[in-house]
């Protein structure tokens, strides 16, 4: 059974660091893309990071110089290191994993984590 | 970018009643469309992909259309669990994927 586990959330102020882990079991991050979306209170679906598969990464443009997101195979669990945080950034922040690209384009989202709630608060 | 625009914002539906919802492309995503129902304190659920699949486990009543720029989900009869946010997301050109602000599906 596919479990995602998030773990590191807090309330830091402005300017602090953060390390989100997401332990995951039932199937292999190191062969699969993985990606952390951040919801804001109230307010939509916000895609944030990916790592694929082959250790390829991209991060979205509010987060880019700010956020690395990272894997440990031997774990096999999934990080979100959050530098420079701003108040923007106050979110619950979820570990997700794709389809299985044999079955669809890689995108869709069928396991998520129950997320971790950051505040970034002065 | 590409940016999904859903309406309404707000749909108020009875029990028993059909309920439709739009999901538009800022440009074409083909079929490259999924669905997601979220309910408070809860992760969203992948309920369709590829514009009309089903994922495992959703019920027959939801059904998804559309392709290129209008998309559509459909709930043939709503169930009281269905009362939720419904969020789209483009998986055509990424990154970024994309998500529509959403629809929530009230009670009337």
């Amino acid at each position: 059974e596919v479990q995602l586990v998030e773990s590191g959330g807090g309330l830091v102020q402005p300017g602090e660091s953060l390390r989100l882990s997401c332990a995951a079991s039932g199937f292999d991050v190191s062969n699969n893309y993985m990606s952390w979306v951040r919801q804001a209170p109230g307010k939509g679906l916000e895609w944030v990071s990916v790592i694929y598969s082959g250790g390829i990464t991209y991060s979205a443009v509010s987060v880019k110089g700010r956020f690395t997101i990272s894997r440990d195979n031997s774990k096999n669990t999934l990080y979100l290191q959050m530098n420079s945080l701003r108040a923007d950034d106050t979110a619950v922040y979820y570990c997700a994993k794709y389809l299985d690209p044999r079955i669809a384009a890689t995108g869709p989202i069928d396991f998520w984590g129950q997320g971790t709630l950051v505040t970034v608060s002065s | 970018e590409i940016v999904m625009t859903q309406s309404p914002a707000t749909l108020s539906v009875s029990p028993g009643e059909r309920a439709t919802l739009s999901c538009r492309a800022s440009q074409s995503v083909n079929r490259n469309l999924a669905w997601y129902q979220q309910k408070p304190g809860q992760a969203p659920r992948l309920l369709i992909y590829g514009a009309s699949t089903r994922a495992t486990g959703i019920a027959a009543r939801f059904s998804g259309s559309g392709s290129g720029t209008e998309f559509t989900l459909t709930i043939s009869s709503l169930q009281s669990e269905d009362f939720a946010v419904y969020y789209c997301q483009q998986y055509n050109n990424w990154p970024p994927w994309t998500f529509g602000q959403g629809t929530k599906v009230e009670i009337k």
